[in-house]
This record gives structure tokens, C-alpha cells and sequence, in this order.
């Protein structure tokens, strides 16, 4: 099985604050990673496909980068409603199976 | 707009079953892979298992293989997961999820299904 690890598990941030969350897997997924956001009690939120790919509708200061066993999401200007887990998930191949992350809270500084 | 409605959770005796629902509106259910995805409280995200669009392939997390079976119904819009044999460790919020059309899931609002005596 493809084995996913993000870091940090817990960033501490501020308003204004450039963020950068990093994934990595255990082989590599080729550009087959997504992003996504939740938030307390609500289901997840696609933000990235395609390990670079913004979903519609997701604000510009998301991003995602990387290829093969690292990649990155960056917020360009953590806003208020972006303090959430993060988690990525590669869906390389559905046999053994797609595997997420094991997030990471974005919280307040 | 892509709406997925799950249904079906609830509390339930361990080594017993349920079957969770999850209906399907805004697209054309028929031309996508369904997931069922669970969290357990507190955690992280954890594929359970995915059905082809036309139901002819089905995959699952050997944490569940043997125990649950996913299907789905295209003249319904409907997607399900039997789940026999339930366990403590079982308990989660239960989510259905359509493959995204360039990749990634969307998601429903999910089911909590607890695991108890």
C-alpha cells in the first residue's frame, strides 16, 4: 500500500501569514494527489486535483505543487476562514486502495 | 450541482449489520466511481471502498474487505454499503463520494454509525 505522511501535523499561524503544508508518499503517485479542507463537524472540501489543478470555485491563494513523492499545498494569505485540517489523499490506484494523509490543523497563533 | 444525501446510520450492537444509503442528484450518476470513505471521532480520513460507474469492478480497504459490500443501483441514483459483522472499531462518520471529474472526491455530509452493546 502507498503509505501518505504530511508535515507539520500542527501549524500555529497568523492573518496575513504565507502557509506551506508538504505530503509526501511512499512511492511514487505520478500528479494523482488532491487537497482538501475540513472543518469541524462538515465533510471535507476538495481544494487541488492534480497535485496543481485549483477547484472551481476555491479562492487563488490555494496552490499545490509537486510530482512523484513530495508535494506542497500554500496558502498565499491565511484568512480567517482558512484556520481547518488539511489532508491530502492519493488516488493513484483504487487496488490496494486510495490513502489520505493524516492531516494537518492549521490553528491560530 | 453535485448532491450526495447519506442515510442509514445509527447505533448498532456489535457482530451485527446495517446498510447505509446515499442518494445522488445534480449529475449523471451513472458515468462515476462511488466511494465510501469513514472518519472515527477525533481522526483522520479512511478509505473504506469504491465502485466502478457501471458496477462491474469493486475494491476495499482490508480493514472492511469481507465484511462490507458496496453497490449501487444507477436506475435510483443511489449508492450503498451492507456492513455485517460490525465492530467497536467500526464507530465513524460514514461518507459517500463521487469520483471528481478531473480528479479528487465531492463529497456528501455523511452518516455517524456507532458501534456499541
Amino acid at each position: 500500500d502507498i503509505q501518505m505522511t504530511q508535515s507539520p501535523s500542527t501549524l500555529s499561524a497568523s492573518v496575513g501569514d504565507r502557509v506551506t503544508i508538504t505530503c509526501r508518499a511512499s512511492q511514487s503517485i505520478s500528479s494523482w494527489l488532491a487537497w482538501y479542507q475540513q472543518k469541524p463537524g462538515k465533510a471535507p472540501k476538495l481544494l487541488i486535483y492534480k497535485a496543481s489543478s485549483l477547484e472551481s470555485g476555491v479562492p487563488s491563494r490555494f496552490s499545490g505543487s509537486g510530482s512523484g513523492t513530495e508535494f506542497t499545498l500554500t496558502i498565499s494569505s491565511l484568512q480567517p476562514d482558512d484556520f481547518a485540517t488539511y489532508y491530502c489523499q492519493q488516488y493513484n490506484s483504487y487496488s490496494p486502495g486510495i490513502t489520505f494523509g493524516p492531516g494537518t490543523k492549521v490553528d491560530i497563533k | 450541482q453535485v448532491q450526495l444525501v447519506e442515510s442509514g446510520g445509527g447505533v448498532v450492537q456489535p457482530g451485527r449489520s446495517l446498510r447505509l444509503s446515499c442518494a445522488a442528484s445534480g449529475f449523471t450518476f451513472s458515468s462515476y466511481g462511488m466511494h465510501w470513505v469513514r472518519q472515527a471521532p477525533g481522526k483522520g480520513l479512511e478509505w473504506v471502498a469504491v465502485i466502478w460507474y457501471d458496477g462491474s469492478n469493486k475494491y476495499y480497504a482490508d480493514s472492511v474487505k469481507g465484511r462490507f459490500t458496496i453497490s449501487r443501483d444507477n436506475s435510483k441514483n443511489t449508492l450503498y454499503l451492507q456492513m455485517n459483522s460490525l465492530r467497536a472499531e467500526d464507530t465513524a462518520v460514514y461518507y459517500c463520494a463521487r469520483d471528481g471529474a478531473f480528479g479528487g472526491f465531492n463529497w456528501g455530509q455523511g452518516t455517524l454509525v456507532t458501534v456499541s452493546s
